[in-house]
């Protein structure tokens, strides 16, 4: 099964418009973490932003926010005031417990158009 | 800015060659992981060390596949043989704990 999904192959945006990149995950562990990474064209992993399953708020990081919703089990991406420098592969992972460890687990990415 | 450290950037090999990559972590970071991503995918954990030790390497085809750290410091990761299917680009990664990764560029793979 899926742990981390991410239903939209490839997004287009307006430059200056706001964004959502959706992801919804899968576990029984009750602590986990949520990261969203972006990857240019030139294939370096930047991470963007990080959600703990026990923090009350949504995290933010400048222009990027991260939606979560955990009874929905979803964590959505919401980039605002889109950039023509933001078209890249967007990735949600989720890290979880194993053997006493930690795992992290990518989605299969999105690919972002920032239209000018 | 410290950042990790991977080469080569890009490799041609025949396949049934050996080819190996490199990877220099984040001076300090003690967890250190290898990352396939085959063309339109997500990253897939290989394998994970902690300090010198392998944590996992359950996804590690072990046949062809090896990875050490011996000092707990930079890390080289084999394949040989080489297939067809291994073209992929192969991702490092380091972190202080278990949070945030930071990746390095990246070796791009092509197996003919």
């Amino acid at each position: 099964a899926q742990k981390i999904t991410q239903t939209q192959p490839g997004m287009f945006v307006q430059e200056k418009e706001a964004v959502t990149l959706d992801c919804t995950y899968d576990t029984s562990d009750p602590s986990y973490g949520l990261f969203w990474y972006k990857q240019p064209s030139s294939g370096e992993m930047i991470f963007l932003i990080y959600q703990g399953s026990y923090d009350q708020q949504n995290a933010t990081e400048g222009r990027y926010s991260l939606n979560f919703q955990k009874a929905r089990k979803s964590a959505n991406l919401v980039i605002s005031a889109s950039q023509l420098g933001d078209s890249a592969m967007y990735f949600c992972a989720m890290r979880e417990g194993r053997d006493g460890g930690f795992k992290t687990i990518f989605g299969a990415g999105t690919r972002l158009f920032v239209k000018a | 800015e410290a950042e990790v450290a991977q080469s080569p950037r890009y490799k041609i090999t025949e396949k049934s060659q050996a080819v190996a990559f490199w990877c220099d972590p984040i001076s300090g970071h003690a967890t250190l992981y290898w990352y396939r991503q085959i063309l339109g995918q997500g990253p897939e954990l290989l394998v994970q060390f902690q300090d010198e030790s392998v944590v996992d390497d359950s996804q590690l085809p072990k046949d062809r596949f090896s990875a050490e750290r011996l000092k707990g410091v930079d890390s080289t990761l084999k394949i040989q043989p080489a297939e067809l299917g291994d073209s992929a680009m192969y991702l490092c990664a380091s972190s202080f704990d278990s949070y945030e990764q930071y990746f390095g560029p990246g070796t791009r793979l092509t197996v003919t």
